[in-house]
């Protein structure tokens, strides 16, 4: 097991409301990334934090928003909920976000919206 | 923007069999990572590969990086049902910020029959 956790395992919420998952990262790492996984889809990229900023994003709309707090935690919230938001969201620590470092991954929230 | 493409998507084999997938990026990378993912699990990381030409072994497992850094391949020699899950590459990205992540490929279905 890697170390990183992240809660709930499993949320099922309906279309229109908000929800925020959160994760703790390895000790020792300082870079969080979040990710969605489609059924049968490799993780896409949502965004990455670094020392509580956020430092890149990938092709999300700005419905999906995060935060890292000081202990290097991280939460991803996303507003206005779509069917197609249902799916694996993944967070990721590592090291250091200067290179591509080794991703440990948490086991992930499984969000079902209905 | 940077695509990473798989293939096969998914293969079947018997026990004792050899497994091989592939994995090509419309541009140049940094270097690669090789995850295997569990049905019902999260993504685990098994190796990066950095140099231009770079084989590397675990065990059973061959990981090599071509010559132009734009494809790469995992060989598993002799497969074994312990073997099963999906495996996915994912190729070092730069962000805007200078920070990298990683693209995953849609990954490669391996099943194994005793």
């Amino acid at each position: 097991e890697t170390g990183v956790t992240q809660s709930p395992t499993h949320l099922i919420k309906t279309r229109g409301q908000q929800v925020t998952l959160r994760c703790s990262s390895q000790s020792g790492h300082n870079t969080v990334s979040w990710y969605q996984q489609a059924l049968g889809q490799g993780p896409q990229f949502i965004f990455q934090y670094y020392r509580e900023e956020e430092n890149g994003r990938g092709n999300f709309p700005p419905r999906f928003s995060g935060l890292q707090f000081p202990n290097y935690s991280s939460e991803l919230n996303v507003n206005a909920l779509e069917l197609d938001d249902s799916a694996l969201y993944l967070c990721a620590s590592s090291l250091d976000s200067g290179l591509a470092y080794e991703q440990y991954f948490g086991p992930g929230t499984r969000l079902t919206v209905t | 923007g940077q695509q990473v493409m798989q293939i096969p998507q998914y293969q079947h084999v018997q026990e004792g069999e050899d497994f091989t997938t592939y994995c090509n990026s419309s541009t140049t990378l940094s270097n690669i990572q090789w995850y295997k993912q569990r049905p019902g699990g999260h993504p685990v990381f098994l190796i990066q590969l950095v140099k231009s030409g770079e084989v590397k072994k675990q065990k059973r497992l061959t990981f090599q990086f071509g010559e132009a850094k734009k494809n790469s391949s995992l060989h598993i020699t002799a497969t074994q049902t312990t073997d099963v899950g999906t495996y996915f590459c994912a190729g070092d990205r730069r962000l805007r910020s200078g920070y990298s992540t990683l693209t995953f490929g849609k990954g490669t279905m391996l099943l194994v029959s005793p």
